[in-house]
Protein backbone atom coordinates (compact mmCIF):
# COMPACT_ATOMS: atom_id res chain seq x y z
CA UNK A 1 0.00 0.00 0.00
CA UNK A 2 1.14 3.51 -0.58
CA UNK A 3 2.66 5.86 2.49
CA UNK A 4 0.65 8.32 3.32
CA UNK A 5 2.13 11.65 5.34
CA UNK A 6 0.52 13.92 7.37
CA UNK A 7 1.68 16.55 10.01
CA UNK A 8 1.94 15.27 13.64
CA UNK A 9 -0.43 17.67 15.00
CA UNK A 10 -3.44 20.89 14.76
CA UNK A 11 -4.86 22.52 16.43
CA UNK A 12 -8.54 24.03 15.84
CA UNK A 13 -11.24 26.45 17.23
CA UNK A 14 -14.27 24.78 18.23
CA UNK A 15 -17.16 25.58 15.84
CA UNK A 16 -14.49 26.19 13.28
CA UNK A 17 -13.69 24.26 10.11
CA UNK A 18 -10.92 21.55 10.63
CA UNK A 19 -8.99 20.86 7.20
CA UNK A 20 -6.62 18.07 8.13
CA UNK A 21 -4.18 17.15 4.80
CA UNK A 22 -2.83 13.80 3.77
CA UNK A 23 0.33 13.39 1.51
CA UNK A 24 0.05 10.23 -0.68
CA UNK A 25 1.93 10.79 -3.87
CA UNK A 26 2.28 7.41 -4.53
CA UNK A 27 -0.63 5.87 -4.38
CA UNK A 28 -1.86 3.39 -7.41
CA UNK A 29 -4.82 3.89 -9.33
CA UNK A 30 -6.87 1.37 -7.25
CA UNK A 31 -5.88 2.78 -4.05
CA UNK A 32 -8.88 4.06 -1.91
CA UNK A 33 -7.87 6.81 1.01
CA UNK A 34 -9.36 6.32 4.01
CA UNK A 35 -9.82 8.06 6.74
CA UNK A 36 -10.25 6.72 10.47
CA UNK A 37 -10.04 8.47 13.69
CA UNK A 38 -8.98 7.34 17.02
CA UNK A 39 -9.99 8.92 20.41
CA UNK A 40 -7.75 8.39 23.36
CA UNK A 41 -8.33 4.47 24.99
CA UNK A 42 -11.04 3.44 22.16
CA UNK A 43 -10.65 1.62 18.86
CA UNK A 44 -10.07 3.56 15.28
CA UNK A 45 -13.60 4.43 14.21
CA UNK A 46 -13.94 5.01 10.23
CA UNK A 47 -15.13 8.20 8.64
CA UNK A 48 -14.96 8.64 5.54
CA UNK A 49 -13.13 7.23 1.83
CA UNK A 50 -12.93 7.93 -1.41
CA UNK A 51 -10.73 7.25 -4.57
CA UNK A 52 -11.14 10.15 -7.28
CA UNK A 53 -14.23 12.14 -6.63
CA UNK A 54 -14.39 14.43 -3.24
CA UNK A 55 -17.10 12.66 -0.64
CA UNK A 56 -19.05 14.02 1.81
CA UNK A 57 -21.22 11.89 4.85
CA UNK A 58 -22.77 13.21 8.06
CA UNK A 59 -19.71 13.06 9.91
CA UNK A 60 -16.83 14.84 7.16
CA UNK A 61 -16.25 15.91 3.23
CA UNK A 62 -12.73 14.47 1.74
CA UNK A 63 -11.29 16.13 -0.86
CA UNK A 64 -8.91 14.55 -3.06
CA UNK A 65 -6.84 16.19 -5.43
CA UNK A 66 -7.21 15.49 -9.35
CA UNK A 67 -3.70 14.07 -9.80
CA UNK A 68 -4.81 11.95 -6.54
CA UNK A 69 -1.50 12.63 -4.77
CA UNK A 70 -3.16 14.31 -1.86
CA UNK A 71 -6.60 14.95 -0.01
CA UNK A 72 -7.78 17.06 2.56
CA UNK A 73 -10.01 15.66 5.62
CA UNK A 74 -12.63 18.82 6.25
CA UNK A 75 -14.55 18.21 9.68
CA UNK A 76 -17.11 21.49 8.94
CA UNK A 77 -17.89 22.77 12.71
CA UNK A 78 -14.87 20.82 14.72
CA UNK A 79 -16.33 20.29 18.71
CA UNK A 80 -14.20 19.02 21.51
CA UNK A 81 -15.28 15.65 20.94
CA UNK A 82 -13.57 16.01 17.61
CA UNK A 83 -9.87 15.98 19.29
CA UNK A 84 -8.43 12.67 18.31
CA UNK A 85 -5.82 10.77 16.42
CA UNK A 86 -6.79 10.60 12.93
CA UNK A 87 -5.15 8.61 9.98
CA UNK A 88 -5.06 8.55 6.69
CA UNK A 89 -4.64 5.57 4.94
CA UNK A 90 -3.84 4.47 0.75
CA UNK A 91 -5.73 0.97 0.88
CA UNK A 92 -6.19 -1.05 -2.15
CA UNK A 93 -8.54 -4.20 -1.68
CA UNK A 94 -11.02 -5.89 1.04
CA UNK A 95 -9.41 -9.03 2.56
CA UNK A 96 -5.99 -7.14 3.49
CA UNK A 97 -5.08 -5.05 6.59
CA UNK A 98 -4.68 -1.36 7.17
CA UNK A 99 -1.30 -0.33 7.78
CA UNK A 100 -1.30 2.80 10.32
CA UNK A 101 1.02 5.69 10.31
CA UNK A 102 1.65 7.79 13.01
CA UNK A 103 -1.53 10.44 11.86
CA UNK A 104 -2.52 13.52 13.35
CA UNK A 105 -3.62 14.66 16.47
CA UNK A 106 -6.26 17.35 16.30
CA UNK A 107 -7.08 19.26 19.16
CA UNK A 108 -10.01 21.34 19.72
CA UNK A 109 -10.40 23.94 21.87
CA UNK A 110 -12.86 26.40 23.35
CA UNK B 1 -24.85 -0.87 11.10
CA UNK B 2 -20.98 -2.83 11.28
CA UNK B 3 -20.26 -2.80 14.43
CA UNK B 4 -17.81 -5.14 16.16
CA UNK B 5 -17.44 -5.85 19.49
CA UNK B 6 -14.73 -6.89 21.63
CA UNK B 7 -14.71 -8.77 25.43
CA UNK B 8 -13.39 -8.31 27.71
CA UNK B 9 -12.96 -4.51 27.74
CA UNK B 10 -10.23 -4.71 30.38
CA UNK B 11 -8.39 -7.66 31.76
CA UNK B 12 -5.49 -7.86 34.52
CA UNK B 13 -3.73 -11.28 35.23
CA UNK B 14 -1.08 -12.35 37.06
CA UNK B 15 2.37 -13.03 35.09
CA UNK B 16 2.41 -16.77 33.49
CA UNK B 17 -1.48 -16.87 33.10
CA UNK B 18 -3.23 -17.12 29.87
CA UNK B 19 -5.81 -14.52 28.67
CA UNK B 20 -8.80 -15.06 25.93
CA UNK B 21 -10.05 -12.14 24.12
CA UNK B 22 -13.09 -12.27 22.19
CA UNK B 23 -13.84 -10.34 18.98
CA UNK B 24 -17.63 -10.31 17.80
CA UNK B 25 -19.17 -8.98 14.69
CA UNK B 26 -22.45 -8.12 15.53
CA UNK B 27 -24.25 -7.39 12.46
CA UNK B 28 -22.25 -8.77 9.65
CA UNK B 29 -20.58 -11.56 8.52
CA UNK B 30 -16.65 -11.61 8.21
CA UNK B 31 -14.14 -14.22 6.54
CA UNK B 32 -11.33 -11.99 7.62
CA UNK B 33 -10.48 -10.14 11.37
CA UNK B 34 -7.63 -8.94 12.12
CA UNK B 35 -5.70 -8.22 15.59
CA UNK B 36 -3.50 -5.39 16.33
CA UNK B 37 -1.94 -4.31 19.33
CA UNK B 38 -1.10 -0.79 20.64
CA UNK B 39 1.20 0.28 23.25
CA UNK B 40 1.03 3.90 24.47
CA UNK B 41 1.50 6.91 22.67
CA UNK B 42 1.80 4.69 19.52
CA UNK B 43 0.19 3.68 16.41
CA UNK B 44 -1.63 0.53 15.82
CA UNK B 45 0.30 -2.28 14.81
CA UNK B 46 -0.84 -5.03 12.86
CA UNK B 47 -0.47 -8.72 14.66
CA UNK B 48 -2.00 -11.23 12.74
CA UNK B 49 -4.98 -12.11 10.23
CA UNK B 50 -7.35 -14.13 11.34
CA UNK B 51 -9.10 -16.41 8.69
CA UNK B 52 -12.35 -17.97 9.15
CA UNK B 53 -11.59 -22.09 8.91
CA UNK B 54 -7.69 -21.83 8.30
CA UNK B 55 -5.16 -20.79 10.27
CA UNK B 56 -3.90 -17.29 11.05
CA UNK B 57 -1.14 -15.37 9.68
CA UNK B 58 1.13 -13.95 12.14
CA UNK B 59 3.36 -10.76 10.93
CA UNK B 60 7.11 -10.85 11.65
CA UNK B 61 8.14 -10.60 15.28
CA UNK B 62 4.61 -11.99 16.33
CA UNK B 63 4.94 -15.30 18.04
CA UNK B 64 2.10 -17.56 16.82
CA UNK B 65 2.50 -20.24 19.66
CA UNK B 66 2.24 -17.11 22.49
CA UNK B 67 -0.69 -15.18 20.75
CA UNK B 68 -3.14 -18.15 19.89
CA UNK B 69 -5.90 -17.14 17.09
CA UNK B 70 -8.55 -19.23 16.22
CA UNK B 71 -11.25 -17.96 14.61
CA UNK B 72 -14.34 -20.46 14.26
CA UNK B 73 -17.35 -18.75 12.79
CA UNK B 74 -18.00 -15.80 10.61
CA UNK B 75 -18.84 -13.60 13.48
CA UNK B 76 -15.94 -14.94 16.25
CA UNK B 77 -12.44 -14.18 16.31
CA UNK B 78 -10.68 -15.05 19.59
CA UNK B 79 -6.78 -14.10 20.58
CA UNK B 80 -5.45 -16.09 23.68
CA UNK B 81 -2.42 -14.79 25.30
CA UNK B 82 -0.46 -17.65 26.71
CA UNK B 83 1.75 -17.43 29.29
CA UNK B 84 1.53 -13.59 29.68
CA UNK B 85 4.27 -11.54 31.07
CA UNK B 86 4.41 -8.31 31.64
CA UNK B 87 5.88 -6.76 28.42
CA UNK B 88 2.84 -8.39 26.73
CA UNK B 89 0.30 -5.36 28.41
CA UNK B 90 -0.80 -3.05 25.65
CA UNK B 91 -4.03 -2.26 24.31
CA UNK B 92 -5.29 -5.07 21.92
CA UNK B 93 -8.16 -4.21 18.87
CA UNK B 94 -9.30 -6.51 16.41
CA UNK B 95 -11.00 -5.39 12.95
CA UNK B 96 -13.23 -7.04 10.43
CA UNK B 97 -15.36 -6.42 7.00
CA UNK B 98 -18.00 -7.04 6.02
CA UNK B 99 -17.76 -9.79 3.09
CA UNK B 100 -20.80 -8.50 1.07
CA UNK B 101 -22.64 -5.83 0.44
CA UNK B 102 -22.03 -2.38 0.27
CA UNK B 103 -19.55 -1.41 2.85
CA UNK B 104 -17.47 -4.56 2.33
CA UNK B 105 -14.27 -2.89 1.57
CA UNK B 106 -14.67 -0.64 4.67
CA UNK B 107 -13.10 -2.03 7.82
CA UNK B 108 -14.31 -1.54 11.61
CA UNK B 109 -12.84 -1.71 14.60
CA UNK B 110 -13.74 -2.67 18.24
CA UNK B 111 -13.73 -0.67 20.92
CA UNK B 112 -10.48 -2.24 22.46
CA UNK B 113 -9.28 -4.67 24.90
CA UNK B 114 -6.82 -3.05 27.97
CA UNK B 115 -4.68 -5.96 28.93
CA UNK B 116 -2.25 -5.14 32.18
CA UNK B 117 -0.18 -8.50 33.31
CA UNK B 118 1.10 -8.12 36.68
Amino acid sequence: DAKTTQPPSMDCAEGRAANLPCNHSTISGNEYVYWYRQIHSQGPQYIIHGLKNNETNEMASLIITEDRKSSTLILPHATLRDTAVYYCIAYNQAGTALIFGKGTTLSVSS
Amino acid sequence: GAVVSQHPSRVICKSGTSVKIECRSLDFQATTMFWYRQFPKQSLMLMATSNEGSKATYEQGVEKDKFLINHASLTLSTLTVTSAHPEDSSFYICSASPVAGPREDTQYFGPGTRLTVL
